[in-house]
């Protein structure tokens, strides 16, 4: 299989910092992505990690470990718009390039 | 701008009849879409890869009778619920990648809430 594993609920403050953790299977692993997803919308593209490191896009970034078979979105000084659903995506290079997505880490972020 | 358009956004159906969802892409050819279906608080699904000019490929557990797709052209996929249940109702979103390169993002649909009633 390709368990795509990440927490199901993190809640955090204003203007705080959250990570939330993906692990995935690497036999045949070409990269990462991490989507966004506010209730009743399709997601949206946050980043993709193909190399091991950290990218930073603003207040975003992700972190990928290849022979971990780990990955992290790094969420900085958080907003209330950022309460959402945060996916994280596998793309295990099929033919066809369909991901295999996570359950999702639902994200609350109070005041 | 979105590179994908799915159509409708909403559809609310009376239980027995049939709903077809459009699912095109803007700015690229894509060979292949990807149909995913999501309930409540749950991640995505894939349902069905969508091959233009051949049949679909669909996951384990989704009844191909059903869940009719027809990829009749580079831009277009659809998928039709044919005689729709309440069990049925759920977001659907397709999803497409640029086929000259695959190391990009996938590029999703606005997706459509279905209820059945």
């Amino acid at each position: 299989g390709q368990n795509i594993d990440q927490p199901t609920e993190m809640t955090a403050t204003e203007g705080a910092i959250v990570q939330i953790n993906c692990t995935y299977q690497t036999s045949g692993f070409n990269g990462l992505f991490w989507y966004q997803q506010h209730a009743g919308e399709a997601p949206t593209f946050l980043s993709y990690n193909v190399l091991d490191g950290l990218e930073e896009k603003g207040r975003f970034s992700s972190f990928l470990s290849r022979s971990k078979g780990y990955s992290y979105l790094l969420l900085k000084e958080l907003q209330m718009k950022d309460s959402a659903s945060y996916l994280c995506a596998a793309d295990y290079g099929g033919s066809q390039g369909n991901l295999i997505f996570g359950k999702g880490t639902k994200l609350s972020v109070k005041p | 701008g979105a590179v994908v358009s799915q159509h409708p956004s909403r559809v609310i159906c009376k239980s027995g009849t049939s709903v077809k969802i459009e699912c095109r892409s803007l700015d690229f050819q894509a060979t292949t879409m990807f149909w995913y279906r999501q309930f409540p608080k749950q991640s995505l699904m894939l349902m069905a890869t969508s091959n233009e000019g051949s049949k679909a490929t669909y996951e384990q557990g989704v009844e191909k009778d059903k869940f009719l797709i027809n990829h009749a052209s580079l831009t277009l996929s659809t998928l039709t619920v044919t005689s729709a249940h309440p069990e049925d109702s759920s977001f659907y979103i397709c999803s497409a990648r640029d086929p000259s390169s695959l190391n990009t993002e996938a590029f999703f649909g606005q997706g459509t809430r279905l209820t059945v009633v």
